[in-house]
């Protein structure tokens, strides 16, 4: 167990419908990263907050939006979802940006999105 | 653009064999690069983490070794085990607090 937990594990859905996909950090941890992984790709990084703040934005679609709560657990909502949006989403978490280059991230185990 | 290249793109290996895992990047300035390991529909765990000072990392079977002029780095498996399965993800970071940059990963397949 990493410490960060995501939830559901797996999800299915249909095309047009929207989810939310929730990740509680690492004990300790303020920052929370989204990231996507479709079938046999690499890792896609889609936002980033820090304490409740967004803090960087990576390729995430306008369909695709997040945030972070004073208690710094995350959803990521997707909405008009589109076959093309399954794939594993990973959330990870670090102290702060600041410690990424002796502490890197965390990541989450994932939730696996099939839109049907 | 900030790149990371891996290759072999996938590798299968008998167990008990060493294999080399190939990472180039073109990410700059450099702060640091992460090796990570992923298991099939888990999440990448860190294997080694080395700054542009550091040549060489080791973690149990796992050796990294980083050549910053040349911008290269790689991953050595020695006496691999069944559970070495999984892909194989070159994380650089281009400064102190900036986003990752993640490679595409090495599926490596160990076989009995």
């Amino acid at each position: 167990d990493s410490g960060v937990t995501q939830t559901p594990k797996h999800l299915i859905t249909a095309t047009g419908q929207r989810v939310t996909l929730r990740c509680s950090p690492r004990s300790g941890d303020l920052s929370v990263y989204w990231y996507q992984q479709s079938l046999d790709q690499g890792l896609q990084f889609l936002i980033q907050y820090y304490n409740g703040e967004e803090r960087a934005k990576g390729n995430i679609l306008e369909r695709f939006s997040a945030q972070q709560f004073p208690d710094l657990h995350s959803e990521l909502n997707l909405s008009s979802l589109e076959l093309g949006d399954s794939a594993l989403y990973f959330c990870a978490s670090s102290v702060d940006p600041g410690t990424l280059a002796n502490y890197g991230y965390t990541f989450g185990s994932g939730t696996r999105l099939t839109v049907v | 653009k900030n790149q990371v290249e891996q290759s072999p793109q996938s590798l299968i290996i008998l167990e008990g064999k060493n294999c080399t895992l190939q990472c180039n990047y073109t990410v700059s300035p450099f702060s640091n690069l992460r090796w990570y390991k992923q298991d099939t529909g888990r999440g990448p765990v860190s294997l080694t983490i080395m700054t542009f000072s550091e040549n060489t990392k080791s973690n149990g079977r796992y050796t990294a070794t980083l050549d910053a002029d040349t911008k290269q780095s790689s991953l050595h498996i020695t006496a691999s085990q069944l559970s070495d399965s999984a892909s194989y993800i070159c994380v650089v970071s281009p400064n102190y607090g900036q986003n990752f940059v993640f490679g595409p990963g090495t599926r490596l397949s160990v076989l009995p």
